[in-house]
């Protein structure tokens, strides 16, 4: 079964630092694009970042770059979002994706989501 | 920075009808659009890339149309079950954005 299992999420101060994960199982990890989407409470979804399958190339929205940094262990099927400088605005369900945005696989498998508030 | 507009915000539905849903964009982004939908407390689920393919596994009444500016996204025999927020957004450059949504209630 493919899936995607984030975690690392919590309360966290502004100013402060938070590094999120998500462990794949059930595909060959290292030959697919790997994102986080994330969706503010009651509000709409935002794309925040992705990164290439050998981890060569990575792309964030604006409001997130110079602050948090994408990254992965394809060693450990492991997929990462290092978030600093956190702000209120930040607060949000972080989502991992698997083939975001182009689903060439036909689909996009997304992972359960793990909850960052910052307060 | 492309802006991608859904309309309507909401729609009533009833059952067996059908809706019709509608995304711009502000700037020409080919075909390049996907359909989300997305159900309280749950996932995304991918329902339409290339602005008209169905992701694996989507009812066929799910059809997607349009490129350029205008895309639309079309349920036909609304089921109870297709109550939902959708969501479209484009992929033609980066950042890759997302509409505001269209929640879609079935009478």
């Amino acid at each position: 079964e493919v899936k995607l299992v984030e975690s690392g999420g919590g309360l966290v101060q502004p100013g402060g630092s938070l590094r999120l994960s998500c462990v794949a199982s059930g595909f060959t990890f290292s030959t697919h694009w790997m994102s986080w989407v994330r969706q503010a409470p009651g509000k709409g979804l935002e794309w925040v970042a992705n990164i290439k399958p050998d981890g060569s190339e990575d792309q964030y929205v604006d409001s997130a770059k110079g602050r948090f940094t994408i990254s992965r262990d394809n060693a450990k099927n492991s997929l990462y979002l290092q978030m600093n400088s956190l702000r209120a605005e930040d607060t949000s369900v972080y989502y991992c994706a698997r083939d975001f945005p182009w689903a060439e696989t036909g689909t996009v498998v997304w992972g359960q989501g793990t909850l960052v508030t910052v307060s | 920075e492309i802006v991608m507009t859904q309309s309507p915000a909401t729609l009533s539905v009833s059952p067996g009808e059908r809706a019709t849903l509608s995304c711009r964009a502000s700037q020409g982004i080919s075909n390049d659009l996907a359909w989300y939908q997305q159900k309280p407390g749950q996932a995304p689920r991918l329902l339409i890339f290339r602005a008209s393919t169905r992701a694996t596994g989507v009812p066929a009444r799910f059809g997607g149309g349009g490129s350029g500016t205008e895309f639309t996204l079309t349920i036909s025999s609304l089921q109870s079950e297709d109550s939902a927020v959708y969501y479209c957004h484009q992929y033609n450059r980066w950042p890759i954005i997302f509409g505001q949504g269209t929640r879609l209630e079935i009478k």
